[in-house]
């Protein structure tokens, strides 16, 4: 039973450009969701999280939309550098971050030059 | 701040042997030290949530008396593979939460059976 999942394993895009990152769940408990990066080999590293009371959160380069209705959220990389190429997972958990996270399945980004 | 780091980033090891995976939190305290595995091309699964001075919550699924957490201060749990098998190989990652809801973490152990 995949709780948080995220559709497109892979996804290419030209340096300068916007990255989409997609993250559907299934459980409406879910009330905090992060973003982590991880390339291979390492552990993820924290980018960005949001609560359920918001439905958007930016931090530079950085933006998670939410939409509670839908149970989506994704995550903008505005402009895109060939440095953002790396795995990307959402999580998600209930009762705040502190919680266990359910992880998706994770998205590969590469951003071409 | 907020470094993780884990120790050994990699091992290997006979079948049968028994291995120790350590978990810091270098620059912060952390009461609440989760342990995560993740096989190749798949996402990363919680094995376990340790609380600094009590019991670790297994997950289900997860054998409890072959993976041995111990949280023994605010900055350090370990992990214990005990009589490992080659289907053990795996990446473990620990991540560490101190007073804020976002967990860290480290950068992992790659685990070897022969």
């Amino acid at each position: 039973d995949q709780q948080v999942k995220q559709n497109s394993p892979s996804l290419s895009v030209q340096e300068g450009r916007i990255s989409i990152l997609n993250c559907d769940y299934t459980n409406s408990m879910f009330d905090y969701f992060l973003w982590y990066k991880k390339y291979p080999a390492e552990g993820p590293t924290f980018l960005i999280s949001i609560s359920s009371i918001k439905d958007k959160n930016e931090d530079g380069r950085f933006t998670v939309f939410l939409n509670k209705s839908a149970k989506h959220l994704s995550l903008h990389i505005v402009p895109s550098q060939p440095g953002d190429s790396a795995v990307y997972f959402c999580a998600a958990s209930s009762g705040g971050g502190g919680n266990k996270l359910t992880f998706g399945t994770g998205t590969q980004l590469k951003v071409e030059l | 701040g907020a470094v993780v780091s884990q120790h050994p980033s990699r091992v290997i090891c006979k079948s049968g042997t028994s291995v120790k995976i350590e978990c810091r939190s270098l620059d912060f305290q952390a009461t609440t030290m989760f342990w995560y595995r993740q096989f190749p091309k798949q996402s990363l699964m919680l094995m376990a949530t340790s609380n600094e001075g009590s019991k670790a919550t297994y997950e289900q699924g997860v054998e409890k008396d072959k993976f041995l957490i111990n949280h023994a201060s605010l900055t350090l749990s370990t992990l214990t593979v005990t009589s490992a098998h080659p289907e053990d190989s795996s990446f473990y990652i620990c991540s560490a939460m101190g007073r804020g809801e976002t967990q860290y973490f480290g950068p992992g152990t790659r685990l070897l059976v022969l």
